[in-house]
């Protein structure tokens, strides 16, 4: 059964580096998109952004771009969600999710079971 | 603001039929048949329910159907029971620079 299993939940102070993983266990990671998706406390979900992990080709959502890098190692099946400068506004839960084909118009049949992160001084 | 509208909540008594509706425009909705919706329980990850407008992936009740009717998506849950009681969710694809957007996700409340 293919999964996506994210890491742990994390406590950062405002101001800290912070790195998430998602690890697929199925096969052919390198062929699908991987999505990143927030939702903070209470809230909706908000599209970050994604990535193909074969030819690493990311796009951002205009309200995340430069705010998170997204990134990806082929060779371990993981992709990574990462920040320098932790907000207390980043407190939030972290779903990565995995497309259904190599298109990126497809839906996302796969998700992690979130990490949360929690940014406060 | 969410790029897509869809109505905070919705609400039905077992037994009953409900429709959720996504509203976007024609450099979304309107213009791809790339629709599609998610559920989503308490402290749980999202679930894909329905894709590309109308499909339904393996193991999702047939109690769930989706269609589209220009820039406005809509899902309809059958016979409602308590499980459905839960976030939906839709999405589709855009022309923008940002491949996917959200709606603002709609609470149903099973009386």
């Amino acid at each position: 059964e293919v999964q996506l299993v994210q890491s742990g939940a994390e406590v950062k102070k405002p101001g800290e580096s912070l790195k998430i993983a998602c690890k697929d266990s199925g096969y052919s990671f390198s062929n699908y998109w991987i999505a990143w998706v927030r939702q903070m406390p209470g809230k909706g979900l908000e599209w970050l952004g994604i990535i193909y992990p074969g030819d690493s080709d990311t796009r951002y959502s205009p309200s995340f771009q430069g705010q998170v890098t997204i990134s990806a190692d082929k060779s371990i099946n993981t992709a990574y969600l990462q920040w320098s400068s932790l907000k207390a506004s980043d407190t939030a839960m972290y779903y990565c999710a995995k497309s259904k084909s190599s298109w990126v118009n497809d839906a996302f049949d796969i998700w992690g079971q979130g990490t949360m992160v929690t940014v406060s001084s | 603001q969410s790029a897509l509208t869809q109505p905070a909540s919705v609400s039905g008594s077992p037994g009953q039929s409900i429709t959720i509706s996504c509203t976007g425009t024609s450099s979304d909705v309107g213009g791809y048949n790339y629709v599609s919706w998610y559920q989503q329980h308490p402290g749980k990850a999202p679930k894909l329910m329905i894709y590309e407008v109308s499909n339904r992936p393996s193991g999702v009740s047939s109690r769930f159907s989706g269609s589209k009717s220009g820039n406005t998506a809509s899902l309809t849950i059958s016979w409602l029971q308590a499980e459905d009681e839960a976030d939906y969710y839709c999405s589709s694809y855009t022309s923008s620079s940002t491949p996917v957007v959200f709606g603002g996700g709609t609470k149903l409340t099973v009386l």
